[in-house]
């Protein structure tokens, strides 16, 4: 298989954490990124972690990686309405690079 | 430092016609990718140039195409548009091939009537 899967929506509070999951199936990946797309826009890279690294934590994000399940979280902490987009997990195998269909966050006042 | 830059934002065309959209990356990186992003089919790979050649193609018609200078800047052609070409075409540069860490433009939105 060659997929890589994200439920398609999330909703929280205003404050509260997310965490938006990703499911991968290639075990040759080499990174696994975070992407942001906001309305009208192209992507933001967020953060990526290489695939030897099993947690990365930057400011608000923190990404686990559980390369035995092939799992990848994205966690943000403190979530604001800002934070209101689709966010897109990626793998890059080699020179190809996969992304899932994108995980719409909805942040609630 | 610009960022990575795609010209023009919108476009509209009609079935039949070519298009050739155009993507500038930031100053330094040498690999290009395009992408085509549907709501129906989510975002998928069309080729990526780097040093002026193709090193790799998504499963896209010969009727997709494209091309880098030797500045780096890349061109992606569309002949023969159909309907369904309708889409916001991305694309992402990095310092090298392989997309170790792909930063991207805000996008073409190209609508065929």
């Amino acid at each position: 298989g060659e997929d890589v899967e994200q439920s398609l929506f999330l909703s929280v509070r205003e404050g509260d954490s997310s965490v938006i999951n990703c499911t991968y199936t290639d075990s040759s990946s080499t990174y696994l990124y975070w992407y942001k797309q906001e309305p009208g826009a192209g992507l933001q890279l967020l953060t990526y972690i290489f695939s030897n690294m099993d947690m990365k934590q930057d400011q608000r994000l923190t990404v686990l990686l559980n390369k035995k399940d092939k799992h990848l979280s994205l966690r943000i902490a403190d979530t604001q309405t800002g934070d209101s987009a689709i966010y897109f997990c990626a793998e890059a195998i080699y020179n190809d690079m996969r992304f899932g269909a994108g995980t719409r966050l909805t942040v609630k006042p | 430092k610009a960022g990575v830059t795609q010209t023009p934002r919108y476009l509209i065309k009609t079935r039949g016609q070519q298009v050739t959209l155009s993507c500038s990356p930031i100053s330094g990186h040498r690999s290009v990718s395009w992408y085509q992003q549907t709501p129906g089919q989510g975002l998928q790979f069309l080729f990526e140039y780097f040093s002026e050649t193709q090193r790799n193609k998504g499963n896209f018609p010969g009727r997709f195409s494209g091309r880098q200078f030797s500045n780096s800047r890349s061109e992606m052609n569309v002949s023969t548009l159909e309907l369904g070409d309708s889409a916001l075409y991305l694309c992402a540069s990095s310092l090298a091939a392989g997309n170790t860490e792909a930063f991207f433009g805000q996008g073409t939105r190209l609508t065929v009537v």
